[in-house]
């Protein structure tokens, strides 16, 4: 159907809770990859997935930060026990193929007050 | 390691005019490499892909070329219009993984 969707677009939580960020990709995409976009700075590879895998988890920042995939569709992005510093726009993903044209969602803005 | 420079960070122009916006990376060997728009407070659309094969691209007013020996791209914008305003970010991927490189964009402002 449409474009890749991402939930919730807004996200304000407190400092050491856990949060959940949502990903849809295109349907028939079975490459999906994670972002983030902080403030006064470029963007930051997260993860990778193909199909249901995660070959690349290079990105994540700490071992606070978690994804999977399921279904080789939907992904989450969890972090647990939020920082300030986790306060960004997480973008996701899809492309059909991995290394091809990726098509990216509204993203999710996290702030951890 | 893959940097990625944009120059400039900001650019200002009329409406109507012809513009250039460069994006130069450190490693030539890339998978790909794409264009993309962002508009405040929205996502990432793409503009176009330039294969490592591949010299340039084009779709409408916009065009973009690939040079890897030299490690540049450029993007091309023809007749410029406000609708135009947005910040334009290039990303390169590396022949050896599927993430995207990115630099910092530049940031376009047409002036009606």
């Amino acid at each position: 159907g449409a474009g890749v969707s991402q939930s919730p677009s807004n996200k304000v939580t407190e400092k050491g809770k856990d949060v959940e960020l949502r990903c849809d990709p295109i349907s028939g995409h079975t490459a999906l990859y994670w972002y983030r976009q902080s403030l006064g700075q470029g963007l930051e590879f997260l993860i990778y997935f193909q199909g249901n895998s995660a070959p690349d988890k290079s990105g994540l920042p700490s071992d606070r930060f978690s994804a999977e995939r399921t279904g080789g569709s939907v992904s989450t992005l969890t972090i647990q026990r939020t920082q300030q510093e986790d306060s960004a726009v997480y973008l996701c993903a899809s492309s059909f193929q991995s290394g091809n044209e990726q098509f990216f969602g509204p993203g999710t803005r996290l702030t951890v007050l | 390691k893959q940097e990625v420079t944009q120059i400039p960070a900001a650019l200002s122009v009329p409406e109507g005019e012809n513009l250039v916006l460069n994006c130069s990376f450190t490693d030539s060997a890339i998978y790909n490499l794409q264009w993309f728009r962002q508009d405040p407070g929205k996502g990432l659309t793409s503009l176009l892909l330039i294969q490592s094969s591949q010299r340039e691209q084009t779709s409408g007013r916009l065009n973009a070329s690939l040079d890897k020996s030299s490690g540049r791209s450029t993007l091309y914008i023809a007749a410029s219009q406000p609708g135009d305003s947005a910040t334009y970010l290039c990303a390169v991927r590396p022949g050896s993984n599927y993430q995207l490189i990115w630099g910092a964009g530049t940031k376009l402002i047409i002036k009606p």
